[in-house]
């Protein structure tokens, strides 16, 4: 099946400091991208669907001037957490989808956001 | 909104069957999907049922689906301690183009 990778795997930051993370499409187009937060032996939450070329859509409760996200190319998006805080801490993942075909969504392995 | 159901826990012997269920809300997707999620890494899709049949096999996974009563289960044959994982079952909304996840059941396997 179709990679999606995320960078880091795992990110430890000081409190007040912004951290990105990637995802990117290894070898197929994704026009739409999707971010999910997942806390720990609870399941996943969307966080935004990231469109390429236009703005991300948020979730209701989730914080966009915190959040930050872009989707520059078909194979790329971004999540930037600006002036984290412990709370959160989490498990971020992203999953996209093939734009050409298929709706199954391919998920990145995830990143483990620490912020102390 | 949509709102997708699963038991949390399930614990087998290894060589037994597992039965992981979920229930959900919106009855208008056209799939439904079973993933399963390692510790510490992402999430691997595992099978899906198009919504117009009531089973599917896959080698050793069955999924059943009750459309009239919104249920749907995923039978794994001789688990093995390789299955021991959070599975979460998953519905597409927002004209299929979201997915709301079930609350996850960890399965673990005991020798």
């Amino acid at each position: 099946g179709a990679v999606v990778s995320q960078h880091p795997s795992w990110v430890i930051c000081k409190s007040g400091t912004s951290v990105k993370i990637e995802c990117r499409s290894l070898d197929f187009q994704a026009t739409t991208m999707f971010w999910y937060r997942q806390f720990p032996k609870q399941s996943l939450m969307l966080m935004a669907t990231s469109n390429e070329g236009s703005k991300a859509t948020y979730e209701q409760g989730v914080e966009k001037d915190k959040f930050l996200i872009n989707h520059a190319s078909l194979t790329l998006s971004t999540l930037t957490v600006t002036s984290a805080h412990p709370e959160d801490s989490s498990f971020y993942i992203c999953s996209a989808r093939d734009s050409g075909l298929g709706t199954e969504a391919f998920f990145g392995q995830g990143t483990r956001l620490t912020v102390v | 909104g949509e709102d997708v159901e699963q038991s949390l826990f399930l614990s087998v012997r290894e060589g037994d069957s597992s039965v992981i269920n979920c229930t959900y809300t919106d009855s208008s997707s056209t799939y439904l999907y079973w993933y399963k999620q390692e510790p510490g890494a992402g999430l691997q899709l595992l099978t899906y049922i198009f919504s117009n049949m009531d089973m599917k096999q896959d080698q050793r996974l069955t999924v059943l689906l009750n459309k009239k009563d919104k249920h749907l289960s995923l039978r794994i044959a001789d688990t093995q301690t390789g299955d021991s994982a959070i599975y979460f079952c998953a519905d597409p909304t927002g004209g299929g183009n979201k997915l709301t996840f079930g609350t996850g059941t960890q399965l673990k396997v005991e020798l």
